[in-house]
């Protein structure tokens, strides 16, 4: 079984760009997640996905960040524009359903710069 | 709001030991505790899962337990290998919430 994947794996830019990042959960995972991880501690949710319905985004900072789940699969996660204090590691994950354990990917680590 | 601790925030061992990781929530409420496994630059890979009317799991060398009533949760690790070396992370789901949160972590290395 193919594990969640996420691109790219590494990401650049100058503050004021913008950057998107893609994730292809594990197939037939109905529940999709975008956390941000800041060095040395935990995951924070961003926004979670119930097919292709956003069902929790109270975390998600409307004003820069924005997300889609299109056909309910594969989501896209942008920033527009970046700021220094999104340097981050961005991980999705996917779970059968939401009771479920949750699979994460390896992450896009973003550096603002 | 469920806020969840881990402590220590390291923890250095060696081989060989058994060891303990804690894990502390705030919500008894709770629906679910999951632990993850993170190696360095990696994202996060489940360990086990408890549910709310299970007390324990259990997979190969790991055990991990529930105790709603006192909000925490223990990682035990039997004879640690150093490839057991990583950061280790509790995450509760709260009922109604469904929203997994989790602690900081505790960043074990076990000595050869």
């Amino acid at each position: 079984e193919a594990g969640v994947v996420q691109s790219p794996r590494y990401k650049i830019i100058e503050k004021k760009q913008p950057v998107a990042f893609w994730c292809n959960p594990i197939s037939g995972h109905n529940t999709l997640y975008w956390y941000l991880q800041n060095l040395g501690q935990g995951p924070e949710l961003l926004i979670r996905y119930e097919n292709e319905e956003a069902v929790d985004d109270s975390q998600l900072p409307k004003d820069r960040f924005s997300a889609e789940r299109l056909k309910g699969v594969d989501s896209t996660l942008k920033i527009q524009p970046a700021e220094l204090g999104d340097s981050a590691v961005y991980l999705c994950a996917s779970s059968l359903a939401t009771g479920s354990p949750l699979h994460f990917g390896n992450g896009t680590r973003l550096t603002v710069t | 709001k469920q806020e969840v601790t881990q402590i220590p925030a390291a923890l250095s061992v060696p081989e060989g030991e058994n060891l303990v990781l804690n894990c502390s929530f705030t919500d008894s409420a709770i629906y679910n505790l999951q632990w993850f496994r993170q190696d360095p630059g990696k994202g996060l890979t489940s360990l086990l899962l408890i549910q709310s009317s299970q007390r324990e799991q259990t997979s190969g060398r790991l055990n991990a337990s529930l105790d709603k009533s006192s909000g925490r949760s223990t990682l035990y690790i039997a004879a640690s290998q150093p490839g057991d070396s990583a950061t280790y992370l509790c995450a509760g789901k709260t009922q109604g919430a469904q929203k997994l949160v989790f602690g900081q972590g505790t960043r074990l290395t076990i000595n050869p």
